[in-house]
Order: structure tokens, then C-alpha cells, then sequence
């Protein structure tokens, strides 16, 4: 156990739903972040929070995709109008900023999404 | 996008060999982090080395890390049935400190 915490750990849902799943850091990292895994591959980084400020998206992040961390703390993830595509282990993970180079980002165990 | 590619994809040994696994990437980096994940679960942190550090050890684990020829190299000595798992290394380059992962490893180690 990471002390990175992530709700569902599972979700089944239909093609067309909106989901949404929640992730809490470890209490004193002021840096959160999305990732993305699909089979067999490395997580994709999707978005990244300094305290409650979302400071960079990625380009896979579509319009269907937000996220917030209200009062830098625990962080929502949302998907409008689910797609099969968007089947895949979503990952949350927090660090603390440190001196340069030096930042380890501890993941939660995953929330799997499976879109009929 | 990976940031590069891990060798080889899968590795199977057997219990007591050491294993060795290979990362390469494409950008300057400022630090270079490997994770293990055991099927279907969240990934754990394992070692960080610094770009301007050229090795680093942990228990049973050593990493190597080569700038000039953008790779790294983990090593995992006396391997065990508990190591059997999929190892990723990560790059992180920028301010915000995302990380980008490799394709990752997948190693078995046989009792």
C-alpha cells in the first residue's frame, strides 16, 4: 500500500455513460497526476495538478475528459459519453516537489474501466 | 507516447539467476525511475537515479544509467518467485516532473 488511494477499483459501463472516479493523494503531495494503461503497454501520462491548479493536459486528454483537485487535495477524473476505446486502468499517482531530479510519484492501485 | 523502448520484452529465469533488464529513451532527461507492476495492479516505485548519477544499488537491485547513449540498465540479483512481474522505467524531463514510461518487461521467474 502506496497510501495512494483510488475509487472504483473497478468499473463496468455501457457505451454512451458518463463515469466518474475519484483518487486521494498522499496528504502532504502537492503534485497529482492521471495516467492511463492499456493492455500490455506503459501508462500515458494524461494530466498533472500542483495543488489545485491543473498546470499541463496531454493531447490524449479529449473534450470527453476533466479532471479536477478542488482545494488541492483529492482529484476527480470524468469521462462524458464513454467510448470502447476508452477501456483501460486509469492511474493516479502523487509526489512532493523536491529539489530537482529528485521528485518519486507513488501510485494508487488503479481504477479498470471496461466500456461495453 | 513511450518515451523509448525496454529489452527485451520478456525474460524468463529461473530462481537464484539474475536478470537484466534495458530501457533506451530519446530526450534529455532529469532523473530516470523504474517500477514493478504485478499483473493487473498498481505500480510500485523501486529505484531513482539522477541524471547525473551513473549508478545506483538497492537491496538486490542495481541500476546503470548512460546519458550519452540515452539507456538504462536494471539488474536483479539472485532473482526469486516474488520478482516474477512486469518492470517499467520512466523518464521524467520536464518541471512538472510527469513521467514517461517504457513499453516495460515482463519477467518470470521460474521456483
Amino acid at each position: 500500500d502506496t497510501g495512494v488511494s483510488q475509487d472504483p477499483r473497478h468499473k463496468i459501463t455501457k457505451r454512451g455513460q458518463n463515469v466518474t472516479f475519484r483518487c486521494d493523494p498522499i496528504s502532504e503531495h502537492n503534485r497529482l497526476y492521471w495516467y492511463r494503461q492499456t493492455l500490455g503497454q506503459g501508462p500515458e501520462f494524461l494530466t498533472y495538478f500542483q495543488n489545485e491548479a491543473q498546470l499541463e493536459k496531454s493531447r490524449l486528454l479529449s473534450d470527453r475528459f476533466s479532471a479536477e483537485r478542488p482545494k488541492g487535495s483529492f482529484s476527480t477524473l470524468e469521462i462524458q459519453r464513454t467510448e470502447q476505446g476508452d477501456s483501460a486502468m486509469y492511474l493516479c499517482a502523487s509526489s512532493r516537489r523536491g529539489t530537482s531530479g529528485t521528485d518519486t510519484q507513488y501510485f494508487g492501485p488503479g481504477t479498470r474501466l471496461t466500456v461495453l | 507516447s513511450q518515451q523509448g523502448e525496454e529489452d527485451p520484452q520478456a525474460l524468463s529465469i529461473q530462481e537464484g539467476e539474475n536478470a537484466t533488464m534495458n530501457c533506451s529513451y530519446k530526450t534529455s532527461i532529469n532523473n530516470l525511475q523504474w517500477y514493478r507492476q504485478n499483473s493487473g495492479r498498481g505500480l510500485v516505485h523501486l529505484i531513482l537515479i539522477r541524471s547525473n548519477e551513473r549508478e545506483k544499488h538497492s537491496g538486490r537491485l542495481r541500476v546503470t544509467l548512460d546519458t550519452s547513449k540515452k539507456s538504462s540498465s536494471l539488474l536483479i540479483t539472485a532473482s526469486r518467485a516474488a520478482d516474477t512481474a512486469s518492470y517499467f522505467c520512466a523518464t521524467s524531463g520536464s518541471n512538472t516532473g510527469k513521467l514517461i514510461f517504457g513499453q516495460g518487461t515482463t519477467l518470470q521467474v521460474k521456483p
